[in-house]
């Protein structure tokens, strides 16, 4: 298995502002994603996060506003731009574990608050 | 068509009820079909995993896949009130969810 931990787990934010949520992985990874679920929603794949290189958006979401960095196999930022509240959710990293039969984890999500 | 779909629920049952879960699917490419357990204010944990037609059994909880008719199913025997949460489906390549069904099971 593979054990992620996300820092903030939670944050009450001023609309305006811009915040960044850390993902760490315990073990080297290939594939990161992050995700989004709304209040009452399922789960929405923002982007899968690229060692290296630019992350890949899924329709809808776009680098100016979630821009995300992986600098290495076991870490990932996600970061969220000029909130308003319509951006109060949680945000959830995702990992890929090889080593688990290709078993896909959940982080247990950043809940942001913006006011 | 969204590409996983679920009924949303609220799902009651009482205590020991068998639950049945479904989902449909629209994309007949290969993959693999998960289901995913949420209780409140945590991350997703996964419950199961399959890529293949039939039942996969893990204790009390059986996933069952039917490709002929792009249906999914999980099925909870003996349920339990720590069962209470909100149960995900989802297929691989990238990780498409279903809306999720909140399952309550009353003692």
């Amino acid at each position: 298995s593979a054990v992620i931990s996300q820092k903030p787990s939670r944050d009450i934010c001023q609309r305006g502002t811009s915040l960044t949520i850390q993902c760490q992985v315990d073990s080297q990874v290939t594939m990161m994603f992050w995700y989004r679920q709304q209040p009452g929603q399922s789960l929405t794949l923002i982007a899968t996060a690229n060692q290296g290189s630019e992350a890949t958006y899924e329709s809808g979401f776009v680098i100016d506003k979630f821009p995300i960095s992986r600098p290495n196999l076991t870490f990932s930022t996600l970061t969220v731009s000029n909130m308003s509240p319509e951006d109060s959710s949680i945000y959830l990293c995702s990992v890929v574990a090889a080593s688990s039969g290709n078993t896909i984890y959940f982080g247990e999500g950043s809940w942001l608050t913006v006011v | 068509q969204k590409e996983v779909e679920q009924d949303p629920g609220p799902l009651s049952v009482p205590e020991g009820a068998i639950v049945s879960l479904n989902c449909t699917y629209s994309n007949s490419a290969f993959q693999y079909f998960m289901w995913y357990r949420q209780y409140s204010r945590k991350g997703p944990e996964l419950l199961m995993y399959t890529y293949s037609s039939g039942n996969k059994e893990d204790g009390r909880f059986t996933a069952q896949v039917d490709k002929s008719s792009k249906y999914i199913s999980l099925f909870i025997r003996d349920s339990q009130p720590s069962d209470s949460a909100t149960y995900l489906c989802a297929k691989t390549g990238k990780l498409i969810f279903g809306q999720g069904t909140t399952l309550q099971v009353k003692p």
